[in-house]
């Protein structure tokens, strides 16, 4: 079992208001990605990070930001939440620098916005 | 944003029968290839992996099998079990040197005991 952490584990906001999401790992991964998903859809990438202070947009466009201070460390900021940003958002890591290999997922965070 | 109802492929099986899930990829400069499972409520979980140049591997009850000419992943579980039901995803990796894996559209598994 990878050790990666989401939280909140379900997050109920209303429009307008800023969140943040939290990801972290513990295996010193230098790879960190997000992930949106639509409950019964498939993943779509949305940021990733190949090391402290890098940042990239991924395939899916998103309101979303996100920053890589620490390893460990990558949180995604929605400055002002949407009903259309409702989504499952799943964090990730890599171990596999320059390399191929499994991402390994945390367990989400839901997101409703009202 | 949330879409309503399911989209997904679904496959019924009884516990025992051997379980064929099919994806079909989309970028053919893909150079590796990965099975996840879903369980409801959790992220995404690691099955197997297949490099491109390779067509075949095995692990402890499933098996991938790669055809690049057509562009297709089958994921194949031995003696599926109930605890095999959930969400299967085939995931490629398009990005080549920048690392990205792009997700296929899942297929629910259901076992009946």
């Amino acid at each position: 079992e990878a050790d990666i952490y989401q939280t909140p584990r379900y997050l109920v906001i209303g429009t307008g208001k800023k969140i943040t999401l939290e990801c972290s790992q513990t295996m010193g991964h230098d790879k960190m990605y997000w992930y949106q998903q639509d409950p019964g859809m498939e993943l779509h990438l949305i940021h990733y990070s190949y090391g402290v202070n890098s940042t990239e947009k991924g395939d899916l466009s998103s309101e979303s930001t996100v920053s890589r201070i620490r390893t460990e460390h990558f949180p995604l900021t929605l400055e002002s939440a949407r009903p259309s940003h409702t989504s499952q958002y799943l964090c990730a890591s890599s171990d596999r620098t320059g390399g191929l290999g499994p991402l390994h997922f945390g367990n989400g965070t839901r997101l409703t916005v009202t | 944003g949330e879409s309503v109802g399911l989209h997904l492929p679904t496959l019924s099986v009884q516990e025992g029968d051997n379980s064929i899930i099919n994806c079909a990829y989309s970028n053919s400069a893909s150079d590796y290839f990965i099975w996840y499972k879903q369980e409801s409520g959790k992220g995404p979980q690691f099955i197997i992996d297949i490099r491109s140049n390779m067509d075949k591997r095995q692990g402890q009850r499933v098996t991938v099998l790669l055809n690049k000419t057509v562009k297709h992943l089958s994921l194949q579980i031995a003696a599926t079990q109930p605890g095999d039901s959930a969400v299967y995803f085939c995931a490629e990796n398009s990005g080549g040197s920048n690392y990205k894996l792009t997700f296929g559209k899942g297929t629910l598994l259901t076992v009946n005991p």
